[in-house]
């Protein structure tokens, strides 16, 4: 079935680091791919998406760029800041049996001051 | 416009029991999907409703089980509690259920079940 593989956190970084948090999946067709953030005590919310191929999504300095051809989506940053601290969520949506959206482990990053 | 409202926050409960959950959903949406959050298993899907009509489920057992009613509003109950049903249950809404509505998240309600 469909699936997605992100690397595995801890991610430790001091302030103004830059930041890259690996994903890749597995699907059939071309999935929507996103990456949600969780912070402390709270819901999931969308950082950024895309649809197609080659679409980069951005969001509050945050990017990554759905790549086909490796199958990847990887997030980064140019320039962490403590408040990014929080759990990354890579995810796409699967329309194997009904659309649903499928997580991966989530990658936990703590920016240290 | 007010975000995914889950009730209640937390939740203490007993093996054998059983609990309902509440989630109200964006104004708009007709969408709603429940996973459970838990540190093994990260998010699992549990079901997903839309107009009032299962449209999608988990690989959960049957005491899970959900409802929409006719404002969108969703509710998921689990019976006969079992220790390892203790999670966060988080509720989601999207516009429509399709291949690019991304999820709207309410903050969950934690179970726990002693």
């Amino acid at each position: 079935g469909d699936s997605v593989t992100q690397m595995e956190g801890p991610v430790t970084l001091s302030e103004e680091a830059f930041l890259t948090i690996n994903c890749t999946y597995t699907a059939t067709g071309y999935p929507s791919l996103f990456w949600y953030v969780q912070y402390p005590g709270e819901g999931l919310q969308l950082l950024l998406k895309a649809t197609k191929a080659d679409d980069k999504g951005s969001n509050k300095g945050f990017e990554a760029t759905y790549r086909k051809e490796t199958t990847s989506f990887h997030l980064e940053k140019g320039s962490v800041q403590v408040s990014d601290s929080a759990v990354y969520f890579c995810a796409l949506i699967s329309n194997t049996g009904g659309f649903k959206t499928i997580f991966g482990a989530g990658t936990r990053l703590f920016v240290k001051a | 416009k007010a975000g995914v409202t889950q009730t209640p926050r937390y939740l203490i409960k007993t093996r054998g029991q059983q609990v309902t959950l509440s989630c109200s959903p964006i104004s708009g949406h007709r969408s709603v999907s429940w996973y459970q959050q838990t540190p093994g298993q990260g998010l699992q899907f549990l079901f997903e409703y839309f107009s009032e009509t299962q449209r999608n489920k988990g690989n959960f057992p049957g005491r899970f089980s959900g409802r929409q009613f006719s404002n969108s509003r969703s509710e998921m109950n689990v019976s006969t509690l079992e220790l390892g049903d203790s999670a966060l249950y988080l509720c989601a809404s999207s516009l429509e259920t399709a291949g690019n509505s991304p999820l709207h998240f309410g903050n969950g309600t934690r179970l726990t079940v002693t």
